[in-house]
Formats: C-alpha cells, structure tokens, sequence
C-alpha cells in the first residue's frame, strides 16, 4: 500500500521567506509526527498529532514554526520568516495509534529544506 | 532532557561478520525502546518496538535485547551483508508525562559493510 507521502523532496528558498512542507500519512493512522535532521545532528522531534486531540507542540524549536493537521489527514508544517539554522531534512512519520499504542513509525522521505 | 546514547558512532565490518552496537537510555519511566534502520536515499524503516525488559526480538539476521533496569539495548548483526550498510538509530519513549507518542532518538550507529 501506499507509504508516507511528503512534498516537496527538495525546497530551496532565500533566508526570510515562508516555506510549507506537507505530509500525506498512511490512511487509517490516527498518529502523526514530525521531525528534523540538521547537519551532523540526530533525529529531533518538531510536534505530534493524535486523533482529535491537542497536539504535543514541545518540540517547536521557535514561534516562527506552526503545523496543523486538516481533517486528521494531511499534515502542513509551516516556518515563517526562514533563517539559514532551519536548513535541515524534514521528516514526517505516522502510526496506527498513539498515546499508549506501541505501533512503529513509519516515515516519509524527507524534505531536504535548504535556506540560502 | 532525555539523553539518548548509541555507540559506536559508527562500524567498518568484512562481510560475513557478525556485530553487534549499543543504545542505552534512562532505566527509569520507560514505556519502549524503537529500533529503526536508515539506509542512504531511503526513508527510516522499523525494526523493533520493544517493551518488556528481557525482550528479545529477531528478524532474520538482526535480533535485538532489552535490559529496561540498567538502561541499554543491544541490536545483532549475524554474518553481516553490504546491503546492512545504513544508520541505525534507537530511540526511546518516556512513560508518563504529556508527550504520550514522543520518541527521543540516539545519533545513530553508522555502520558500514565491506564486500
């Protein structure tokens, strides 16, 4: 069946622009999340999203990040006003289930965001 | 802020041989540890979920145990092939707490396997 969808693969963009990244997950997942991976750096968690409830905004490294999920589908991460730091492979995974579940992630490929 | 370990940084094997690297994290509120493997150009794909101390999971050559008391998983490589070359990267799930689905991820274990 169909993975984790995301778009674009690659976005480069000058330094003060806004950029949005979108991430279809697999149909029937109720858990969404995101991450980044900057330059020499690990796996960092950006906001999860579960079902209908409030989500897990802990990981937004700054006010200039928001992301919203339409529907409980479709997820769009948005970074306002880019700075060169935000340069960084955006990952989206998703899960059947959430909060207690134990289900693995599945992840998207990435968009590779580069910030000139 | 969790710290997450996984060593080494990265690995040069032969074909055919077996190894084997570390992921240790905090003993205490675990709920699970994920493994998942990271090949170059290609999305990370999951390995194991491991919940219950003393688990131990296997998926043809790669197997996996958990010591939830001291903190530490181990993931097995048996006779290892070229197309095992990737990062493999743990990451743990804290119990309790608001950050029900947030998983904290080591740096990864480069690991790279020569013909």
């Amino acid at each position: 069946g169909a993975g984790v969808s995301q778009s674009p693969s690659n976005k480069v963009t000058e330094k003060g622009k806004d950029v949005e990244l979108r991430c279809d997950p697999i149909s029937g997942h109720t858990a969404l999340y995101w991450y980044r991976q900057s330059l020499g750096q690990g796996l960092e968690f950006l906001i999860y999203f579960q079902g209908n409830s409030a989500p897990d905004k802990s990981g937004l490294p700054s006010d200039r990040f928001s992301a919203e999920r339409t529907g409980g589908s479709v997820s769009t991460l948005t970074i306002q006003r880019t700075q060169q730091e935000d340069s960084a492979v955006y990952l989206c995974a998703s899960s059947l289930g959430g909060g207690d579940s134990n289900q693995p992630q599945h992840f998207g490929d990435g968009t590779r965001l580069s910030i000139l | 802020i969790l710290n997450v370990e996984q060593s080494p940084q990265s690995l040069h094997v032969q074909e055919g041989d077996s190894t084997n690297f570390t992921c240790s994290f905090p003993s205490s509120n675990f709920y699970a540890l994920h493994w998942y493997r990271w090949e170059t150009a290609k999305s990370p794909e999951a390995l194991f979920v491991m919940t219950l101390n003393g688990d131990e999971k296997k998926k043809g050559r790669i197997s996996a145990t958990l010591n939830t008391k001291e903190g530490y998983s181990y993931l097995y490589i048996k006779g290892s092939q070229p197309e095992d070359s990737a990062t493999y990267l743990c990451a743990f799930r804290r119990a309790g707490g608001t950050s029900y689905g947030k998983l904290t991820f080591g740096q990864g274990t480069i690991l790279t396997v020569h013909p």
